[in-house]
């Protein structure tokens, strides 16, 4: 099956400091990528829409500032966590759709650290 | 708007023991309807899926769900339970929004499987 890939699978940062998580699509073409918060025990939540060429659509409640996504192009999404705070620690996986919106792919998801 | 119910924090079976998971919807049309199964501090990996036509849905690992209109359903079934089972598993259904296509989550329901 296709295959979605992240990267870095884990991070650790120190607060005020930003870091990028990248989301690709191996052997497909992604124009729609959707990245997600999931807090311990807990299910995901969908943070934003990453549509390639265009500007992200935020969910209510998440900061776009804050949560800088980019999709540059039809196999990679990148998702920048700007001036990390201990409360953004979370595992963030990212998720693409097949052309025509067949199926849904996820990344092996990417575990912020935040000291 | 769309939801997902999964009534069941967590289960526990016994291994060869049979197993249902429930999982409600609220949509206003036909829904896409997913499982998918995640692993400790792993990404998540589809199951089934349900689109259209034949209700009973056959999946990898010898899952199946059936899709019930009448009661808004979608439940997970597996004639008997493998130790290897044992994870977090997500009830979801995709939608068609104003921001495009997304996928809504259920809470997640925890196997447990005992010897």
């Amino acid at each position: 099956g296709a295959v979605v890939s992240q990267h870095p699978s884990r991070v650790i940062c120190k607060s005020g400091t930003s870091v990028k998580i990248e989301c690709r699509s191996l052997d497909f073409q992604a124009t729609t990528m959707f990245w997600y918060r999931q807090f311990p025990k807990q299910s995901l939540m969908l943070m934003a829409t990453s549509n390639e060429g265009s500007k992200a659509t935020y969910e209510q409640g998440v900061e776009k500032d804050k949560f800088l996504i980019n999709h540059a192009s039809l196999t990679l999404s990148t998702l920048t966590v700007t001036s990390a705070h201990p409360e953004d620690s979370s595992f963030y996986i990212c998720s693409a759709l097949t052309s025509g919106g067949g199926e849904l792919f996820f990344g092996e998801g990417s575990r912020l650290t935040v000291l | 708007a769309q939801s997902v119910t999964q009534p069941d924090i967590h289960i526990t079976v016994s291994e060869g023991a049979s197993l249902e998971l429930r999982c409600n919807y609220s949509y206003g049309a036909t829904p896409y309807l997913f499982w998918y199964v995640q692993s400790p501090g792993q990404g998540l990996q589809l199951l089934l899926k349900y689109f259209s036509g034949d209700t009973l849905v056959q999946g990898i690992k010898g899952f199946e769900a059936e899709f019930k209109r009448s009661q808004s359903s979608f439940n997970l079934r597996k004639p008997s339970v493998h130790w290897s089972d044992a994870a977090e598993y997500f009830c979801a259904v995709g939608a068609i929004g104003t921001g495009g296509f997304k996928t809504i989550f259920g809470a997640g329901t925890r196997l447990f499987v005992k010897a």
